[in-house]
């Protein structure tokens, strides 16, 4: 079975803190995701990325930077948290259906992050 | 410029009773559709899809969506409720081909009550 893996599910920070958070997905899949998730607003994309060292902003890139050193492990970083940053947290892979063109993502569990 | 619009941020339905969950996409492009639903905890997990073929997708766990051009809709329905439907369900309308043009509707949180 397909998988995205999120190393934490939970997490407490202060602020400023520098935080990691890593995916690993072991589909072989080109694209990775991270999304930020927040009642009322739905999933909001941050960064993405289609290869390795390859990196694209999304729509709410301040505040994040990622890595993606290897095809299966994307890593969402805050340099300084702050309480405005307090989510949920998504990675997700892609798979592109063939002859379709249509991305199918997988989803990980999410790593809830609460800053103080 | 796309978007996703789901009409109801919250639906509560008697177990055994139809569910409908609304959604309507704005898009310039030919689009692709999909629902997601994600149980307490979770990460989202895919429902089904539309890429342009049927008009009438089925999806897991009973559920089906059809695609209506001519109303910008697609709809989430399924015949019967079941206990362990309740979940929040998300329309995603995505460009075909682009990675990254994935919008996310707000989300249906589906209720069921006995």
């Amino acid at each position: 079975d397909v998988k995205v893996t999120q190393s934490s599910r939970y997490l407490v920070k202060r602020t400023g803190e520098k935080v990691f958070l890593e995916c690993v997905q072991d589909m072989d899949h080109e694209n990775m995701f991270w999304y930020r998730q927040d009642p009322g607003l739905g999933l909001r994309l941050i960064y993405f990325s289609y290869d390795v060292k390859m990196k694209e902003k999304g729509d709410i890139p301040e505040g994040y930077s990622v890595s993606r050193e290897k095809k299966e492990r994307f890593s969402l970083i805050l340099e300084s948290a702050s309480t405005n940053q307090t989510s949920m947290y998504l990675c997700a892979s892609s798979l592109l259906l063939e002859g379709t063109g249509a991305n199918v993502l997988t989803f990980g569990a999410g790593s809830r992050l609460t800053v103080l | 410029a796309q978007s996703v619009t789901q009409l109801d941020s919250h639906v509560s339905v008697s177990e055994g009773t139809p569910v409908l969950l609304r959604c309507n996409y704005s898009s310039s492009y030919s689009p692709s559709l999909f629902w997601y639903v994600q149980h307490p905890n979770k990460g989202l997990q895919l429902l089904l899809k539309y890429t342009s073929a049927a008009t009438l997708v089925k999806g897991i766990n009973g559920f089906e969506a059809e695609f209506k051009k001519s109303e910008t809709s697609f709809h989430l329905t399924k015949p019967s409720a079941h206990m362990s439907d309740a979940a929040e369900y998300f329309c995603v309308v995505s460009i075909t081909g682009t990675a990254s043009k994935l919008t996310f509707g707000t989300g249906t949180r589906l209720q069921v009550t006995l």
